[in-house]
């Protein structure tokens, strides 16, 4: 199937640990994200890739660090997890980042819970 | 500053009746929209989009129209079934062709009564 696929789907895990989500697609697109989705439905992205290269760092902690080892895969890395950062994790990819090429393809998400 | 907002976080409507699903911005040079859904469970998913140099597109059962005068934006689902409970999200991009980043609006909680 052509899809944004994200494993794990749920993650349960303690305060201090350190774990990592991994994202793929397989659609072809040059740009992938990530997103945290709240308890409140609220969507914020986290950081954007372009051909592997960082183009959106918003202002996240430095426990998250991104890597993409190529443009059809981004991870996310988290360090020292925290109770806040318990949230359900979106990858999305896109063809492009602008010029009607943006429209977003989003995985099914990853539950993380921090105990 | 931006901001995407709805008008009503929940709405509920009688299935086969249309649906309205209205939402604000503030960023007036925003000049790109899109509507997603997200099902239970799921990740969102493009539903239809709209540049600021139109006032209404049609998809199928879906009609976006823009107010740019009022910085207004909704969707309008035409003879709504019962797949169509989900939470809308709309979401503005402030230049259609930077690489500028898609804010997403706080979602519209959508249930149809039988």
């Amino acid at each position: 199937d052509t899809a944004v696929s994200q494993t794990p789907k749920y993650l349960v895990t303690q305060m201090g640990n350190d774990k990592s989500i991994k994202c793929e697609q397989n659609l072809g697109h040059d740009t992938m994200y990530w997103y945290k989705q709240d308890s409140k439905k609220f969507l914020k992205i986290m950081f954007s890739y372009n051909n592997k290269e960082l183009i959106i760092n918003e202002t996240v902690p430095n426990r998250f660090s991104p890597k993409s080892p190529d443009k059809a895969h981004l991870n996310l890395h988290i360090n020292s997890l925290e109770l806040g950062d318990s949230a359900v994790y979106f990858c999305a990819s896109s063809p492009r980042l602008a010029g009607g090429q943006e429209t977003q393809y989003f995985g099914p998400g990853t539950r993380l819970l921090v105990l | 500053g931006e901001s995407v907002g709805l008008h009503l976080p929940t709405l509920s409507v009688q299935e086969g009746d249309n649906s309205i699903i209205n939402c604000a911005y503030s960023n007036s040079a925003s000049d790109y929209f899109i509507w997603y859904k997200q099902e239970s469970g799921k990740g969102p998913q493009f539903i239809i989009d709209i540049r600021s140099n139109m006032d209404k597109r049609q998809g199928q059962r879906v009609t976006v129209l823009l107010n740019k005068t009022v910085k207004h934006l909704s969707l309008q689902i035409a003879a709504t079934q019962p797949g169509d409970s989900a939470v809308y999200f709309c979401a503005e991009k402030p230049n259609y062709s930077s690489a500028s980043k898609i804010i997403f609006g706080s979602g519209t909680r959508l249930s149809i009564r039988p």
